[in-house]
C-alpha cells in the first residue's frame, strides 16, 4: 500500500484479556517503530526495530507487552492480561533507511485500544 | 538515554500573529531534530526538521533554530492562520548508519483564534 496499515482501527476489550495490534509498514522501510499516545498526551517509546538488527525493547511498560517483527516486514504487538492504564492510541510508523541520520517516520492511522 | 522536554503544553495565538514553541535536549550526542504536526484526529506528519551542522532552517512560514551548545531548539512560525492549531511535537536522536530511536516531546497544542 501506500503508506502504513494498522489495524484493528478500533478495539474494546474486557480487563485480562489479551490483545494483538497489527503494523504494515510502507514496502522497503527498514525501520518499524511503535508508539503510544494516551488522551491528550505526548508520543511515548515503544519499541523500535532496524532491519536484522535487534530491536530496542527500552519503552515498553512492563513484561505484558511484546512485539514482533516477522520477515522485516510485518509487526504484532502484543498486550497481555490488559488493564484499564494501557487505554491508549498505539501508533505505528516506519522510516527508510537513510544516510547521515535523518529520520522521517511515516505514521499509520493508529490502533484505538480501550479497555473496559 | 534521550530526554526531550516541550513547552509551553498549550499555547493561544492571535491569527496572524506568531508562535514559538521551545526544546531541550539532554543527549549531546543528538544530531537529528524533527517537528511533527498532528490535526485533531490525524496521524503526526513530519513539517520540517534540522541536523546538528545548521542552526537555523526555513520553510515558508515556519522555521527552527538549534543552540547545540545549550541544547536547545525552537520551532517558530509566523503569520498564523487557523489551518496551524493542531498539536505539535518536537523530537531527537542520534543518527548514523545503525540508527536509533526518535524521543517525542510531550507535545504543544496550538490554537489560532481567528
Amino acid at each position: 500500500g501506500a503508506g502504513v496499515s494498522q489495524s484493528p482501527s478500533n478495539k474494546v476489550t474486557e480487563k485480562g484479556k489479551d490483545v494483538e495490534l497489527r503494523c504494515d509498514p510502507i514496502s522497503g522501510h527498514t525501520a518499524l517503530y511503535w508508539y503510544r499516545q494516551s488522551l491528550g498526551q505526548g508520543l511515548e517509546f515503544l519499541i523500535y526495530f532496524q532491519g536484522n538488527s535487534a530491536p530496542d525493547k527500552s519503552g515498553l511498560p512492563s513484561d505484558r507487552f511484546s512485539a514482533e517483527r516477522t520477515g522485516g516486514s510485518v509487526s504484532t504487538l502484543t498486550i497481555q492480561r490488559t488493564q484499564q492504564e494501557d487505554s491508549a492510541v498505539y501508533l505505528c510508523a516506519s522510516s527508510p533507511r537513510t544516510s547521515g541520520g535523518a529520520k522521517v517516520l511515516f505514521f499509520g492511522e493508529g490502533s484505538r485500544l480501550t479497555v473496559l | 538515554g534521550e530526554n526531550v522536554e516541550q513547552h509551553p503544553s498549550t499555547l493561544s495565538v492571535q491569527e496572524g500573529d506568531s508562535a514559538v514553541i521551545k526544546c531541550t535536549y539532554s543527549d549531546s550526542a543528538s544530531n537529528y531534530f524533527p517537528w511533527y504536526k498532528q490535526e485533531l484526529g490525524k496521524r503526526p506528519q513530519l513539517i520540517i526538521d534540522i541536523r546538528s551542522n545548521v542552526g537555523e532552517k526555513k520553510d515558508q512560514r515556519i522555521a527552527v533554530t538549534l543552540n547545540k551548545t545549550a541544547k536547545h531548539f525552537s520551532l517558530h512560525i509566523t503569520e498564523t492562520q487557523p489551518e496551524d492549531s493542531a498539536v505539535y511535537f518536537c523530537a531527537a536522536s542520534i543518527g548514523g548508519a545503525a540508527g536509533n530511536k526518535l524521543t517525542f516531546g510531550g507535545g504543544t497544542r496550538v490554537l489560532v483564534k481567528p
